[in-house]
C-alpha cells in the first residue's frame, strides 16, 4: 500500500515565487489535512478537507490555498513565496468517523526552503 | 481552542531503562482522542499510541503505555525496557475528531547504549 505520498520531498524557492505541493492517498479517506512543522515546534493545521469539494482552514491558513477536487488529492498551493514559509510539509489523511478508525496517516514531508 | 503542552524539551536514559514523558492538555470538549507520535531523523510521523477520551482504562501497545488523568487533563507516555531504536522526537496530540490535531512542542529522547 502507498498510502499517503507527497512531492517533491525537497524543494528550494525564490521569494515571489509559486508552487504547489501534492498529496495523494490511496486509502479512500474522506479526510485531508495539511500542516507544518517549524524548527523546536509541533505541527501546526493550516487547511483541511472533509470531503471532494469542501475545504476549510485551520490555525495558519495565510498564503497557502487547497482545493479537493478528487477524494484522492489534497494539493497545497503557495502563490507568492516567503522566507516565512520556510518549513516541513506533512500531508495526512484519515477516516471521516471517529472511533478504532480516527487515525491519521501522515506522509513523508515536503522540506521547502524559500530564499 | 484546545491546547497541548510538553514541558521536557529533551529527555535523555540509558538503554533498558524505563522513561516517562508528560504532556497535558486543554479543552472544553467531551468527546476527543488523545495521541503520542514518534518522528525519527527521518521525519516520518509515526503513531505510537492513542487514548479515547471517554475510556477510563489507560492504553497499552506493547512497551508503550499511557498515564491517562482526564480530571488533571494529563496524558503522558511510559516506554519500558527503551532500546536504541526508540531514539526520536516524541509529540503529544489532541483531537475533536477525526483530523483536527493539535501537537505540543514535543520532547526531544535519546536513548544510550
Amino acid at each position: 500500500n502507498a498510502g499517503v505520498t507527497q512531492t517533491p520531498k525537497f524543494q528550494v524557492l525564490k521569494t515571489g515565487q509559486s508552487m504547489t505541493l501534492q498529496c495523494a492517498q490511496d486509502m479512500n479517506h474522506e479526510y485531508m489535512s495539511w500542516y507544518r512543522q517549524d524548527p523546536g515546534m509541533g505541527l501546526r493545521l493550516i487547511h483541511y478537507s472533509v470531503g471532494a469539494g469542501i475545504t476549510d482552514q485551520g490555525e495558519v491558513p495565510n498564503g497557502y490555498n487547497v482545493s479537493r477536487s478528487t477524494t484522492e488529492d489534497f494539493p497545497l498551493r503557495l502563490l507568492s513565496a516567503a522566507p516565512s514559509q520556510t518549513s516541513v510539509y506533512f500531508c495526512a489523511s484519515s477516516y471521516r468517523l471517529a472511533g478504532a478508525k480516527n487515525i491519521q496517516y501522515f506522509g513523508a514531508g515536503t522540506r521547502l526552503s524559500v530564499l | 481552542a484546545q491546547t497541548v503542552t510538553q514541558s521536557q524539551p529533551e529527555m535523555s536514559v540509558q538503554e533498558a531503562e524505563t522513561v516517562t514523558l508528560s504532556c497535558t492538555y486543554d479543552t472544553s470538549e467531551n468527546n476527543y482522542y488523545l495521541f503520542w507520535y514518534k518522528q525519527p531523523p527521518s521525519r516520518q510521523m509515526i503513531l505510537v499510541i492513542r487514548q479515547e477520551a471517554y475510556k477510563q482504562q489507560n492504553a497499552t501497545e506493547n512497551r508503550f503505555s499511557v498515564n491517562f488523568q482526564k480530571a488533571a487533563k494529563s496524558f503522558s507516555l511510559k516506554i519500558s525496557d527503551s532500546q536504541l531504536g526508540d531514539t526520536a522526537m516524541y509529540f503529544c496530540a489532541s483531537s475533536q475528531g477525526a483530523q483536527k490535531l493539535v501537537f505540543g512542542q514535543g520532547t526531544r529522547l535519546t536513548i544510550n547504549p
